[in-house]
């Protein structure tokens, strides 16, 4: 499977501190998503990072690829109680199957 | 608005009782597909549609049909449910074209066999 994992599988941390998730997978890839889903509902895209790329920004969100350990991270700066939520990441065989990790549940504190 | 819409949201039923969950957008995207949810497991694609009359198996396809008669709807039938589908259904849209992957989510179906 060409299903990728996330690690750690959850993180608490305290509003304003950072967070960093990441994200391995087990085959080459075009490109990598990662989404947000808050408790119970659909998935909400938040940036995707091409293999071409090391590194992407938007906003509060950094992401990085690393294509020779075949991994990603997400960090989260300066985190709100509103990031409360689990991450994904997911990749594709360019043949448009998808393939989602297990998720990284994040816990923001107030 | 753009939007995925998925009825029911909640279900309960039992076991080999005839199901249709469905899904409709108003984004006139051509590629639409399902996944179920279950804890530990992530989202797992059940099928996918690239148009009207093409559909494809994803990794989870046993026990599932669907059709796309139209662009906008693509309903997710369970012939005979078993409780092992128990789970937390999702619909997902895209923009056609190999380029564009980001995926338009409805808000879930969350369905329970006993």
């Amino acid at each position: 499977s060409q299903q990728g994992e996330e690690d750690p599988q959850a993180l608490s941390i305290q509003e304003g501190e950072n967070a960093t998730m990441n994200c391995s997978y087990k085959t080459s890839i075009n490109n990598l998503q990662w989404y947000r889903q808050n408790s119970g509902r659909g998935l909400v895209h938040l940036i995707l990072i091409r293999s071409n790329e090391r590194e992407k920004h938007s906003g509060r969100l950094r992401v990085t690829l690393d294509t020779s350990k075949k991994s990603s991270s997400l960090l989260i700066t300066a985190s709100r109680a509103a990031d409360t939520a689990s991450y994904f990441c997911a990749t594709d065989d360019n043949f448009n199957k998808f393939y989602f990790g297990s998720g990284t549940k994040l816990n923001v504190k107030p | 608005e753009a939007q995925v819409t998925q009825n029911p949201r909640y279900l309960i039923t039992v076991t080999g009782k005839k199901l249709t969950v469905t899904c409709s957008q108003n984004m006139n995207h051509e590629y639409m597909s399902w996944y179920r949810q279950d804890p530990g497991l992530g989202l797992r694609q059940i099928y996918y549609s690239m148009n009207v009359e093409v559909t494809d198996k994803g990794d989870v396809p046993e026990g599932y049909k669907v059709s796309r008669k139209e662009k906008r709807n693509f309903p997710l039938i369970l012939e005979s449910p078993s409780p092992n589908q128990t789970s937390l259904y999702f619909c997902a849209t895209r923009w056609p074209g190999q380029g564009i992957k980001e995926q338009y989510f409805g808000p879930g179906t969350r369905l329970t066999v006993t």
